[in-house]
């Protein structure tokens, strides 16, 4: 059965970074599209990014506050997705969610939580 | 790009049929046949209902529809129960080969 795991959430400071996983099992990793999806407390989904299942291909969400900031990636040969957040704020508050898929999102995991705060 | 527009709630009682809009634009919902939508329950992770537009995935109710018209998507709940008492949240492939949400409606079971 497919199952997602993210980990590397917590509390983080102002301005500082952090790097989330999302480490994946009971399919082929290499042969799917992979994206990450956050959710403000009491907000909605925000789709951040996409990449491609041979990573050579990677999307962003247009909205200014995640554009050059955030970096997505992946290790097929670990079976691990990765987003890189930097210079990080207090909206970026959030459940980061990691979810498989090219035009839906089939598979997700359980989110992990993100608070920026001094 | 901007979030897909949804109603913030709907409400309907047990038995009865809803319906949920997502409308966007020539650039997302209505250029793409990828739209899909997700239910999700409080505190839990999003779950896949609707896919290409129309399709349901293996376990979901058949209660469960999607169509769409133009630039605007709409997922149909038929039958409803009360546990279908939750958040529903569209998405669209679009132009830029992103992916976008719609704000999300709150479905409550009166």
């Amino acid at each position: 059965q497919v199952h997602l795991v993210e980990s590397g959430g917590g509390v983080v400071q102002p301005g500082r970074s952090l790097r989330l996983s999302c480490a994946a099992s009971g399919f082929t990793f290499s042969s799917y599209a992979l994206h990450w999806v956050r959710q403000a407390p009491g907000k909605g989904l925000e789709w951040l990014a996409l990449i491609s299942p041979d990573g050579n291909n990677k999307y962003y969400a247009d909205a200014d506050s995640v554009k050059g900031r955030f970096t997505i990636s992946r290790d097929n040969s670990k079976n691990t997705l990765y987003l890189q957040m930097n210079s990080l704020t207090a909206e970026d508050t959030a459940v980061y969610y990691c979810a498989r898929g090219f035009g839906n999102f089939d598979y997700w995991g359980q989110g992990t939580l993100v608070t920026v705060s001094s | 790009q901007s979030a897909l527009t949804q109603p913030a709630s709907v409400s309907g009682s047990p038995g009865q049929s809803i319906t949920i809009s997502c409308t966007g634009t020539s650039s997302d919902v209505g250029g793409y046949n990828y739209v899909s939508w997700y239910q999700q329950h409080p505190g839990k992770a999003p779950k896949l209902l609707i896919y290409d537009v129309s399709n349901r995935p293996s376990g979901v109710s058949n209660r469960f529809s999607g169509s769409k018209s133009g630039n605007t998507a709409s997922l149909t709940i038929s039958g409803l129960q009360a546990e279908d008492e939750a958040d529903y949240y569209c998405n669209s492939y679009t132009l830029y080969s992103t992916r976008v949400f719609g704000g999300g409606t709150k479905l409550t079971v009166l």
